[in-house]
């Protein structure tokens, strides 16, 4: 089935650790996002990418990285995890041209402690 | 830059009334606008989008939005609530004078009763 895969679905990693979440499309979409979801605020747009081998920042990218080697996947690293980024984290991209909607992954919880 | 504000949390509306979820926004440039619905532990899924044109564009599941340009306003709506469209609702923006961010309110939780 076409879409986009996250993974892990769910973690509980320790403070200062290193983790990356994964994120793979297979329709074949230029441009891919990273969002968090946190109660009360809503999504809020960390990193993003318009094609492969360009990224740009969002509304919060401190304390997170990401990469665009190729269309297909858009992994987010937390270099050194904090409690404050204890948040479900969801991946999407977007539809064909310029004003298409976003499709979501099912999301990524991860817990620092 | 580009937000959106959604001003209610909770919407709460018995089954069979009509329902309005609001969003106002702000850009610089043309609004692209845009809903999503999201389900318990599930991501979001697209509902509706204005880009140009009608001001009433007409979405899954029954619902259907208005683009009020002076209002600054893109109101979910839906003539006849049922008790599966509880759920919560997300208005996004896309500003096209700008990159690609794509911008979302803090979400409503719309309630329907039975």
């Amino acid at each position: 089935i076409a879409g986009i895969t996250q993974a892990p679905t769910s973690q509980i990693l320790a403070a200062g650790r290193r983790m990356t979440l994964r994120c793979t499309q297979d329709m074949r979409h230029n441009a891919m996002y990273w969002y968090r979801q946190d109660l009360g605020l809503g999504l809020r747009l960390i990193h993003y990418s318009n094609t492969a081998g360009t990224t740009g920042k969002g509304e919060v990218p401190d304390g997170y990285s990401v990469s665009r080697a190729n269309t297909d996947d858009f992994p987010l690293t937390l270099a050194s995890a904090v409690p404050s980024q204890t948040s479900v984290y969801f991946c999407a991209s977007r539809g064909s041209g310029s004003t298409g909607e976003l499709f979501f992954g099912e999301g990524s919880r991860l817990t620092v402690l | 830059a580009q937000s959106v504000a959604q001003p209610e949390d909770q919407v709460n509306v018995a089954e069979g009334n009509p329902l309005t979820v609001k969003c106002t926004y702000s850009v610089s440039g043309n609004p692209y606008l845009f809903w999503y619905v999201q389900y318990p532990n599930r991501g979001l899924q697209f509902l509706l989008k204005y880009i140009t044109g009608d001001n009433l564009v007409k979405g899954s599941y029954g619902f259907e939005a208005e683009f009020n340009k002076s209002q600054t306003s893109f109101h979910l709506k839906k003539p006849s609530a049922l008790v599966s469209d509880s759920a919560l609702y997300f208005c996004a923006v896309r500003d096209d004078s700008s990159a690609s961010k794509i911008i979302f309110g803090s979400g409503t939780r719309l309630s329907i009763r039975p």
